[in-house]
């Protein structure tokens, strides 16, 4: 079966790096995406590839069945749930279960 | 540009009714996709459209089923509801049938069973 794996919760301090690791068992992976939900709005893409690559303050690191996001100085309002999906060669994106990530101000 | 939408923005029904929901692509996108999140999970991929057409679908029962109309907008019809099918349904839209392509999420249609 295909299964997303990430952490439930990360907790970080203001202007800290915040990582969040997702792995997964999705056969024919072929991409990684990370989005940011807030609760009542669209999930919204912050970074996708088959690379690491970066977008603003986001970074996100490759594996074949692993990835990481690292938000770099980390704010309050970075707090939010952020999801790990991974897309087959059958086109359909799998999700883990979301991140959701506090800062301490 | 206008985003994907939904409609409506919440939905109450009663065990064994149907419930309809409907989603608008952002212009241009011909594949829609439908998930549902359920209070405490993740996002749960339940059907994909393209071209007016059923792509894939996600292990969710028959009674989840949708089409998709010549104008690339697409309903979700969900029959004889569950009380565990309340849940927050999105649905998300993508420039063309790419695996690498971003899908573009609404806001969602939050679904009460009671």
């Amino acid at each position: 079966k295909d299964q997303v794996f990430q952490p439930s919760t990360v907790a970080s301090s203001e202007g800290a790096v915040v990582e969040i690791f997702c792995n997964h068992s999705v056969s024919n992976a072929y991409n990684f995406f990370w989005y940011l939900h807030f609760p009542g709005c669209a999930p919204r893409l912050l970074v996708k590839g088959s690379k690491p690559s970066q977008q603003g303050r986001y970074n996100m690191t490759y594996e074949r069945f692993s990835s990481s996001l690292l938000i770099l100085q980390v704010r309050e309002a970075d707090a939010a749930v952020y999801y790990c999906a991974v897309c087959s060669n059958d086109y359909k994106l799998s999700f883990g279960a979301g991140t959701t990530v506090t800062v301490r101000a | 540009e206008a985003g994907v939408t939904q409609s409506p923005t919440h939905l109450i029904k009663t065990r064994g009714q149907q419930a309809t929901l409907r989603c608008s692509p952002i212009s241009g996108h011909t594949s829609v996709y439908w998930y549902q999140q359920a209070l405490g999970l993740g996002l749960q991929f339940l059907l994909w459209y393209d071209e007016g057409e059923e792509r894939n679908r996600g292990n969710f029962p028959p009674r989840f089923s949708g089409r998709q109309f010549p104008n690339y907008s697409s309903e979700l019809n969900v029959n004889a509801l569950e009380l565990e099918d309340s849940a927050l349904y999105l649905c998300a839209s993508s420039p063309t049938v790419s695996r690498g392509e971003t899908q573009y999420f609404g806001p969602g249609t939050r679904l009460l069973v009671l």
